[in-house]
C-alpha cells in the first residue's frame, strides 16, 4: 500500500529558529514529490522535486529529495509567525497506467513571536 | 480568475441524505481529484480522474461516487450520508503529471 509519513507532526518554535520538516515515503512507481502549505483553508504549492540532491529554494525555504532513501525535507530559516501553517507532502504516483497524488498527514508548525 | 470552484462552502445532512458537492475547473485542467481532511490525518484521496470519462478510486472511496462527463467539472456524490462522512472536503485540479495542484477552498460537511 502506497504511504506517506511526515514528522514531527506538530511543532512550536519561536521567531529566528530554523526548523526541518520530514516526508518518507513507500510508493510504487514514484514520480514527484511536492510540499504545500496550508494556512486557514486550501493547501498552497511550495515545491516540486523529480531528482535526488537537487535542492529547490524560495526565500528562506528549501527542499531537497533523496530518491534512495526514500525521503525529502522541507527547511524553513529564520523562521516568522507567518510561516506558522500546516505543511503537507504529497507523492506522485503512477500505476496501470494512471497516476495519483498521495498525501501525508502534515507537520503543524506553531512560531511564537 | 476562478481557478477551482466549490460549492456549497459549508452543509449540514441528516443520516441517510444524499448530496453532491460540485467543483469546477476554468483552467483546462487534466487531472482532478476529491480529498477529505479529518483532524490528524492530512488529505486522503477519495477519488480522482485524469480526464473525461475515466475515475478511478482513491484510499476511502466507500459510500462516494463520482463522474467526469466533461474536463470543467468532477461532482461528488455522497449516496446516503453517515456521521462519519463529517469533514471538510477539497477538491482540486492539475495540468497534467508532475505538476502542482490548485485546490478549492473547501466544503465543511457536518451529517447529524
Amino acid at each position: 500500500e502506497d504511504k506517506v509519513v511526515q514528522s514531527p507532526l506538530s511543532l512550536v518554535v519561536h521567531e529566528g529558529d530554523t526548523v526541518t520538516l520530514n516526508c518518507s515515503y513507500e510508493v510504487t512507481n514514484f514520480r514527484s514529490l511536492l510540499w504545500y502549505k496550508q494556512e486557514k483553508k486550501a493547501p498552497t504549492f511550495l515545491f516540486m522535486l523529480t531528482s535526488s540532491g537537487i535542492e529547490k529554494k524560495s526565500g528562506r525555504l528549501s527542499s531537497i529529495l533523496d530518491k534512495k532513501e526514500l525521503f525529502s525535507i522541507l527547511n524553513i530559516t529564520a523562521t516568522q509567525t507567518g510561516d506558522s501553517a500546516v505543511y503537507l507532502c504529497a507523492v506522485e504516483a503512477t500505476t496501470s497506467g494512471t497516476y495519483k497524488y498521495i498525501f501525508g498527514t502534515g507537520t503543524r508548525l506553531k512560531v511564537l513571536a | 480568475n476562478a481557478g477551482v470552484t466549490q460549492t456549497p462552502k459549508f452543509q449540514v445532512l441528516k443520516t441517510g441524505q444524499s448530496m453532491t458537492l460540485q467543483c469546477a475547473q476554468d483552467m483546462n485542467h487534466e487531472y482532478m481529484s476529491w480529498y477529505r481532511q479529518d483532524p490528524g490525518m492530512g488529505l486522503r484521496l477519495i477519488h480522482y480522474s485524469v480526464g473525461a470519462g475515466i475515475t478511478d478510486q482513491g484510499e476511502v472511496p466507500n459510500g462516494y461516487n463520482v463522474s467526469r462527463s466533461t474536463t470543467e467539472d468532477f461532482p461528488l456524490r455522497l449516496l446516503s450520508a453517515a456521521p462519519s462522512q463529517t469533514s471538510v472536503y477539497f477538491c482540486a485540479s492539475s495540468y497534467g503529471m508532475s505538476t502542482e495542484a490548485f485546490f478549492g477552498q473547501g466544503t465543511r460537511l457536518t451529517v447529524v
